[in-house]
């Protein structure tokens, strides 16, 4: 069974720095690249950065640049999100999700979310 | 910057179909934008539902559809029932490589 397991949220001041895990199983890790999602209280989903397969490549949402830095073991099939300089609007649930192995540019696997609390 | 628009809400009776969009800011919605839709319910993860426009993702009832309608993506549901309440968000693919996630649209089945 494909799983997406994410760990390392939780209550954070601002400006403090946090680094989120996703662990992989059921699946070839490295054959597929993956994202992360983030959703603020009440509000929308928020695409933020997607890496690879390889992890040779990354692309970011405006809001992710410079702060946020996707990252990937595949010996260890886990996924990363090292996060810095963080804001009281960081506040989110943050998903990761697989991307699809066609191309085909979709989410096919999510995990169940690790809550971020940016508070003094 | 590029926006994806959705209908803030939608309200459909049981039984009825309802078409909710995904449009962009600036242009039209494409194939090569690969619209996707994902279904969301309070407190969980969002579920896939269609891909590359008009694909069901594996178990999604078939009374969910997508398509291009105009110039936006869209996905119809057909013979609505209770627990199609959720919210919905699309989310295009750029040319430039990143996704972009529309603001969503809650549907209320009623």
């Amino acid at each position: 069974e494909v799983q997406l397991l994410e760990f390392g949220g939780g209550l954070v001041q601002p400006g403090g720095s946090l680094r989120l895990s996703c662990a992989a199983s059921g699946f070839t890790f490295s054959n597929y690249g993956m994202s992360w999602v983030r959703q603020a209280p009440g509000k929308g989903l928020e695409w933020l950065s997607v890496i690879s397969g390889s992890g040779g490549s990354t692309k970011s949402a405006d809001s992710a640049k410079g702060r946020f830095t996707i990252s990937r073991d595949n010996s260890k099939d886990t996924l990363y999100l090292q996060m810095s300089s963080l804001r009281a609007e960081d506040t989110a649930v943050y998903y990761c999700a697989r991307r699809d192995y066609s191309g085909r540019h979709y989410f096919d696997c999510w995990g169940q979310g690790t809550l971020v609390t940016v508070s003094s | 910057q590029t926006v994806v628009i959705q209908e803030p809400s939608f309200s459909v009776s049981p039984g009825g179909t309802v078409t909710l969009t995904c449009g962009l800011s600036s242009g039209s919605v494409s194939t090569t934008s690969y619209p996707s839709w994902y279904q969301q319910t309070p407190g969980q993860a969002p579920r896939t539902l269609i891909y590359s426009t008009n694909t069901r993702s594996s178990g999604v009832p078939d009374r969910f559809s997508g398509s291009i309608l105009g110039n936006k993506a869209a996905l119809t549901i057909t013979g609505a029932q209770a627990d199609d309440e959720s919210d919905y968000y699309c989310v295009l693919y750029m040319a430039s490589g990143i996704s972009v996630f529309g603001g969503g649209t809650k549907l209320t089945v009623l």
